[in-house]
């Protein structure tokens, strides 16, 4: 089982749309855990971090859900300049300075 | 200014060549990274440098090696290159050797070995 997982999509929804994505990480003693998001041809860009209690930042709500051992972001009324690739990101304590990054989900937002 | 950059964002070379990435950040962080994603997207670690120290190497060959020569800088060495190595290779910094911090990229240089 890989250490993180996540749904590769393509997810394409219309602009206005409410779109989830999950992230499972296999190791429960991971402690830190991330949204990032690259566009096309870009580099990675941190977009959230998550937080226990969960997180938001204004269109876009973080959870962690430790016993399921999984991770998810929320966007709520999608825009076309959402349209990226979301990597989900989870650390060990006991391997600061690895970061393990998900394969990525994508998403496309459309008129 | 930007605060990670690379040098070349593109790197065209033929097989069994020998060639060198820069990588400089002005943050003031002591960690860096190599990071290479390859053509499926998919983003693996290859070295973590704190405080010009190596920490972690994951399993890549020993072609790849990196060079620190100061916690601004850490530079990338490949010899002997072959087609496999095509990918883009990212150069990253945080502020601390620490799971709760933030990674900041730089652009990415895009390898392509023919």
């Amino acid at each position: 089982r890989k250490e993180v997982e996540q749904d590769p999509g393509p997810f394409n929804v219309p602009e206005g749309a409410t779109v989830a994505f999950n992230c499972t990480y296999s190791n429960s003693a991971s402690q830190s855990f991330f949204w990032y998001r690259q566009d096309c041809r870009k580099e990675p860009k941190l977009l959230m971090s998550v937080y226990s209690s969960g997180n938001e930042d204004g269109r876009f709500t973080a959870q962690l859900n430790r016993a399921s051992q999984y991770i998810s972001l929320l966007i709520r009324d999608s825009k076309l300049s959402d349209s990226a690739t979301y990597l989900c990101v989870v650390s060990l304590p006991t391997n600061a300075g690895k970061s393990t990054f998900g394969d990525g989900t994508t998403l496309t937002v459309k008129p | 200014d930007t605060a990670v950059s690379q040098t070349p964002k593109y790197l065209v070379t033929q097989m069994g060549n020998d060639k060198s990435i820069k990588c400089e950040q002005n943050l003031g962080h002591d960690t860096m990274y190599w990071y290479k994603q390859d053509s499926k997207k998919f983003l693996k670690i290859m070295f973590s440098y704190n405080n010009k120290e190596l920490i972690i190497n994951e399993t890549v060959p020993n072609r790849f090696s990196p060079k620190s020569p100061d916690k601004a800088h850490l530079n990338l060495h490949i010899n002997s290159l072959e087609l496999g190595d095509s990918a883009v290779y990212f150069c990253a910094s945080s502020q601390e050797w620490h799971p709760n911090t933030e990674a900041f990229f730089g652009q990415g240089t895009r390898l392509t070995v023919v």
